[in-house]
């Protein structure tokens, strides 16, 4: 697609429901991130997709966070027994390459509320 | 470790004003690249620039200006005759310039333009 499309957009969830967001990123971009931006603290890296490579995972920030990609395209994110702390906004951005200097096109994000 | 600053949290100026806004950032990578990202109320992160470090010339793009300065750490973004279009959240990163690389994000700075 033209640009990096995430979904849902806004995601209400009770305490302790599992959840899952989606990313498409841009076709050709081998690179894929997540990142998470909760209120008054910047965006925290979680984790990074590039071409066939094992995965980072080194910003997840629990065991309760776990990411694919499937086909070297869609990412899901899935955040198992959610707490109210995962409130967040969730973006996803994708590159050319896995050199951070290309610079990323983000996605519009999913607004994660935990209930 | 990186680390990205931008110490103020939030500023309002009047439509017409400059505004500078403060980058310092930590790195022990002899060469890494910078970023400045614009966050309008519509959540999606616009790339606005990226700076090799080898390169300390500033760069001016109509109403936008870069500072770097490698001595001081420093990249600091000036708006000049501000709009209210240019309301938003300002982030400056940094990435390492080898191999893969995640950006590291400062908090970002809220600039409010009023009328």
């Amino acid at each position: 697609g033209a640009g990096v499309s995430q979904s849902p957009s806004n995601k209400v969830t009770e305490k302790g429901k599992d959840v899952e967001l989606r990313c498409d990123p841009i076709s050709g971009h081998t690179a894929l991130y997540w990142y998470r931006q909760s209120l008054g603290q910047g965006l925290e890296f979680l984790i990074y997709f590039q071409g066939n490579s094992a995965p980072d995972k080194s910003g997840l920030p629990s065991d309760r966070f776990s990411a694919e990609r499937t086909g070297g395209s869609v990412s899901t994110l899935t955040i198992q027994r959610t707490q109210q702390e995962d409130s967040a906004v969730y973006l996803c951005a994708s590159s050319r390459a896995g050199v951070g200097g290309l610079g990323y096109t983000f996605g519009s994000g999913t607004r994660l509320t935990v209930v | 470790a990186q680390k990205v600053t931008q110490a103020q949290t939030e500023i309002s100026v009047v439509e017409k004003e400059d505004v500078t806004l403060d980058c310092v950032y930590e790195t022990r990578d002899t060469t890494y690249y910078l970023f400045w990202y614009k966050q309008p109320p519509s959540g999606e992160l616009v790339f606005l620039i990226r700076r090799n470090s080898f390169d300390e010339q500033n760069e001016i793009s109509g109403r936008y200006s870069w500072n770097f300065q490698k001595s001081t750490s420093s990249f600091n973004f000036t708006i000049t005759a501000s709009q209210v279009v240019d309301s938003a959240v300002y982030f400056c990163a940094l990435s390492p310039n080898s191999g893969y690389s995640t950006l590291t994000f400062g908090k970002g700075t809220m600039l409010l333009v009023s009328p």
